[in-house]
């Protein structure tokens, strides 16, 4: 599976759009991009994921570069109920490869 | 969400007990896994199910086994439990193994003394 590199933590403003990074420099064509998040001391929960198109459902947008090295989540309206950890992940088999992600704090 | 459920939530055990840890769903979804989530090292694949009876090794698989004898349960295993299982145990499910859009339930604090 390809690595990802994600930044150690971030602050976000309630009401303000969260951009979340991601590199994954060594992707594979056939890789996709997948996004969970990680709410204190409970279960993963899917976000998104994608190819090679940008992305959108009802909880964010996955914007992938045109060379598939980076991505970035987009939480279009932080709430402090989104205050996480989010992971991001390349796939490539069978297997989820979670690695520290990304704690994420909103604050009001 | 997702309809899968893990008992106990919470255990306490005694080095060198067996314990068994229980994954139950109800969403007739083929595959099913357990992950292993310790501070430092994220969430790590212990076992795997592609159906009843067909399982496979994950990652840190010494000293878990699993069972699937139905669709809707997936058994984790500590036959002798040590210190170092102390952790929070993950079951996914999911549908498609080409998707990976993986359900978690709510997790097993396991303590072992």
């Amino acid at each position: 599976d390809a690595k990802t590199t994600q930044p150690t933590s971030m602050d976000c403003a309630e009401g303000r759009a969260a951009n979340l990074p991601c590199n994954h420099s060594t992707i594979s064509g056939n890789e996709y991009v997948y996004w969970y998040r990680q709410i204190h001391s409970q279960g993963p929960q899917y976000i998104i994921h994608g190819l090679k198109n940008n992305e959108t459902n009802e909880m964010a947008s996955l914007i992938i570069t045109e060379d598939r090295k980076s991505s970035t989540l987009i939480l279009p309206h932080a709430t402090l109920r989104d205050t996480a950890v989010y992971y991001c992940i390349v796939k490539g088999d069978y297997k989820l490869s979670f690695g520290a992600g990304t704690t994420v704090t909103v604050r009001a | 969400d997702a309809g899968i459920t893990q008992s106990p939530r919470h255990k306490v055990t005694e080095t060198g007990t067996p314990v068994t840890l229980r994954c139950h769903q109800t969403e007739n979804h083929r595959y099913m896994y357990w992950y292993r989530q310790d501070p430092g090292h994220g969430l790590r694949l212990i076992h795997y199910s592609y159906g009843v009876k067909d399982t496979d090794k994950g990652e840190v698989s010494d000293g878990y086994s699993v069972s699937r004898s139905k669709t809707e349960d997936f058994l984790l295993t500590l036959e002798s439990a040590t210190s170092s299982q102390t952790s929070v145990y993950f079951c996914a499910i999911t549908w498609d193994l080409s998707y990976n859009e993986q359900f978690f339930g709510p997790g097993t604090r396991l303590t072992v003394l």
